[in-house]
């Protein structure tokens, strides 16, 4: 177990749907990540949250919507999404220190999400 | 903007083999390096982090070596088992910036 968790593990959503996927990391981080990994492709950064405070946005489409309300849960809200977002979202904690930078990411099992 | 290559991007070897996992990145200027692992349809489990003031780090029968001025990085893995097949990433973090991952490498290790 590697303290930080996902649900749903899977999900299927028409592209008309509206869903989230929740992260909930339980290791006193305050660093928070959204990833992407599609076939074949490296993952790739969606948003970073700092200390609750949206710090990067990759020019995600606005078709996903992050949240995090606290510094232990981050949300990915999805709308309207298309066949091509079907792909594997991970999620990702890490304590960020102003000092030293960012130390070891710990990331989550992950949510496959197949739209149709 | 940094870019990460990994090398092969497939391998397959007996068991008992060791074996090398290799990793370049084209701007030298990190912060630190990180290894993971990932197992099919699942999350990436951490295995070494390297400080950019580093050479090396071992875990068991891992060790990861970091040589930033040729802007590589190599994870060696001594005596492999087939619970050792997975894909293996590295990813590289600059200053002020996000972790940049390669595409991985796959690995096999037959019985």
């Amino acid at each position: 177990e590697t303290g930080v968790t996902q649900t749903p593990r899977h999900l299927v959503m028409g592209m008309t749907n509206k869903k989230s996927l929740k992260c909930e990391q339980h290791l006193g981080h305050n660093a928070m990540y959204w990833y992407k990994q599609s076939a074949k492709k490296p993952l790739e950064l969606m948003f970073v949250y700092s200390l609750e405070e949206r710090v990067e946005n990759n020019s995600v489409p606005s078709r996903f919507s992050p949240e995090c309300p606290n510094s232990s849960h981050l949300f990915l809200h999805l709308h309207t999404l298309q066949p091509e977002d079907s792909a594997l979202y991970l999620c990702a904690s890490s304590q960020l220190w102003e000092d030293r930078g960012v130390h070891e990411q710990y990331f989550g099992p992950g949510t496959r999400l197949t739209v149709t | 903007k940094q870019e990460v290559t990994q090398i092969p991007a497939a391998l397959s070897v007996p068991e008992g083999e060791n074996l090398v996992l290799n990793c370049s990145f084209t701007d030298s200027a990190i912060y630190n390096l990180q290894w993971f692992r990932q197992d099919p349809g699942k999350g990436l489990t951490s295995l070494l982090l390297i400080q950019s003031s580093q050479r090396e780090q071992t875990s068991g029968r891992l060790n990861a070596s970091l040589d930033k001025s040729s802007g590589r990085s190599t994870l060696y893995i001594a005596a492999s088992q087939p619970g050792d097949s997975a894909t293996y990433l590295c990813a590289v973090k600059g200053y002020g910036q996000n972790f940049v991952f390669g595409p991985g490498t796959r690995l096999s290790v037959l019985p």
